[in-house]
């Protein structure tokens, strides 16, 4: 068990490209979510999976994200027509259960995307 | 709206002494609490959670207490370190729906950075 994995660490790109992120959950765990996280912050929830299915989306989650968990295993995030606000850390966590009251979440390292 | 503060943005002491994180939150019920700790350009780590029903919960110099009539969780860290320096989370759970299933989408404070000089 090697913990959350997060690919790649860093990302700079310029405003209009597109970027994708992937994020390996520790195996066997069923949930995965993806938050974001500004200087001075805490992170905020965006999206999360159980098994394959993509049970959530917050309201910070616009038309230009779109994330993918197939086969229940790894996740990508991928980011369209990038803006300089969305320069933040992404973040990756998962938890071995469903539906069980109090999980702990454990997180990847995060992806730090700067748009220019 | 829901709301979660953390009490300080930073907070500075002394190797030695106990440092006192506080977590206040309005228009919540929560399951469950959870602290976590995140260090420069890493992922949050977990610390501790304490569920509603719960009072007081201790892991090693770790103290947290949770007072749902306040609306408020206290985070303690005794006999503080320098190495105990970093951003402290802390992280809240509502409870979905009759069943009592949470499904994780946690709402974190804004952090409070600690530092500990030696």
């Amino acid at each position: 068990d090697t913990g959350v994995s997060q690919d790649p660490r860093h990302k700079i790109t310029k405003r209009g490209q597109n970027v994708t992120f992937r994020c390996d959950p520790i195996s066997e765990h069923n949930r995965l979510y993806w938050y974001r996280q500004t200087l001075g912050q805490g992170p905020e929830f965006l999206t999360y999976f159980q098994n394959e299915a993509q049970l959530e989306k917050s309201r910070l989650l616009s038309d230009r994200f779109s994330a993918e968990r197939p086969k229940g295993s790894f996740s990508t995030l991928e980011i369209q027509r990038t803006e300089q606000g969305d320069s933040a850390m992404y973040l990756c966590a998962s938890t071995p259960r469903s539906s069980l009251l109090g999980e702990t979440q454990y997180f990847g390292p995060g992806t730090r995307l700067l748009v220019l | 709206s829901q709301k979660i503060e953390q009490n300080s943005e930073a907070l500075n002491i002394q190797e030695g002494k106990t440092a006192t994180l506080t977590c206040n939150y309005t228009n919540y019920s929560p399951a469950y609490l959870q602290w976590y700790r995140q260090d420069p350009g890493r992922g949050p780590v977990f610390l501790l959670l304490i569920r509603e029903n719960e009072k007081e919960k201790r892991k090693e110099r770790l103290k947290v207490t949770f007072d749902t009539t306040l609306k408020q969780s206290l985070f303690h860290i005794t006999a503080s370190q320098p190495a105990d320096s970093a951003t402290y989370l802390c992280a809240l759970d509502p409870v979905e729906d009759a069943g009592g299933t949470s499904y994780g989408k946690l709402t974190f404070g804004q952090g409070t950075i600690l530092t500990v000089h030696p």
